[in-house]
């Protein structure tokens, strides 16, 4: 079946844009995770959604990121004002519940010049 | 969630059992073992993942000690495709969070 999709796989912005960063998760997966990994570093957990429960933003670096899920469904992953530290491959990941193993997208690659 | 300790990198011979430590000494009673990796410039991959029984699937083994403070994942017979780097994560009700995890890479 259909595996977790992000789109744009490449996305090349200038510093000061705004980005949205789209996720399509498995059908019926109740859980939804977002992850950053810059050039060299491990994964960094931004933000998680589990079924109508509130979502867990403890990873958000700073408030020029947000992120929501519709429908519970896709989620949309939202940088506002970019700056080049910004730039990093955006993972999303999306479970069963919240103790199934997760299946993650192939990720967009951000590029903030 | 607990935290994990992994060897930074490890080499292993192609074809060789590799096998993956991990120290979970704080570990508490409902939370789960999980392995992923993830080979360069891919999203990760599940491997594996057990509460206190050993398991095991086509990719690997896991084995969790009686007192549940350290596992090990085996890779029976492990070939070039298998390096990647190694995350070892212990989870409960909650996010899913990765540490630094183990290069391992897989030689001729």
């Amino acid at each position: 079946g259909a595996g977790v999709s992000q789109s744009p796989s490449n996305k090349v912005t200038e510093k000061g844009k705004d980005v949205e960063l789209r996720c399509d998760p498995i059908s019926g997966h109740t859980a939804l995770y977002w992850y950053r990994q810059s050039l060299g570093q491990g994964l960094e957990f931004l933000i998680y959604f589990q079924g109508n429960s509130a979502p867990d933003k403890s990873g958000l670096p700073s408030d020029r990121f947000s992120a929501e899920r519709t429908g519970g469904s896709v989620s949309t992953l939202t940088i506002q004002r970019t700056q080049q530290e910004d730039s990093a491959v955006y993972l999303c990941a999306s479970s069963v519940q919240t103790n199934s193993p997760l299946h993650f997208g192939n990720g967009t690659r951000l590029t903030v010049t | 969630d607990a935290k994990t300790t992994q060897p930074t990198s490890m080499d292993c011979a192609e074809g060789r059992a590799a096998n993956l430590p991990c120290n979970h000494s704080t570990i508490s009673g409902n939370e789960y073992v999980y392995w992923y990796r993830q080979i360069h410039s891919q999203g990760p991959q599940y491997i594996i993942h057990g509460l206190k029984n050993n398991e095991t699937n086509e990719m690997a083994s896991l084995i969790i000690t009686e007192d549940r403070k350290s596992s090990t994942l085996i890779l029976p017979h492990a070939t070039l495709r298998d390096t990647a780097v190694y995350y070892c994560i212990v989870k409960g009700w909650g996010k899913l969070q990765f540490g630094a995890g183990t290069q391992v890479v897989v030689t001729p």
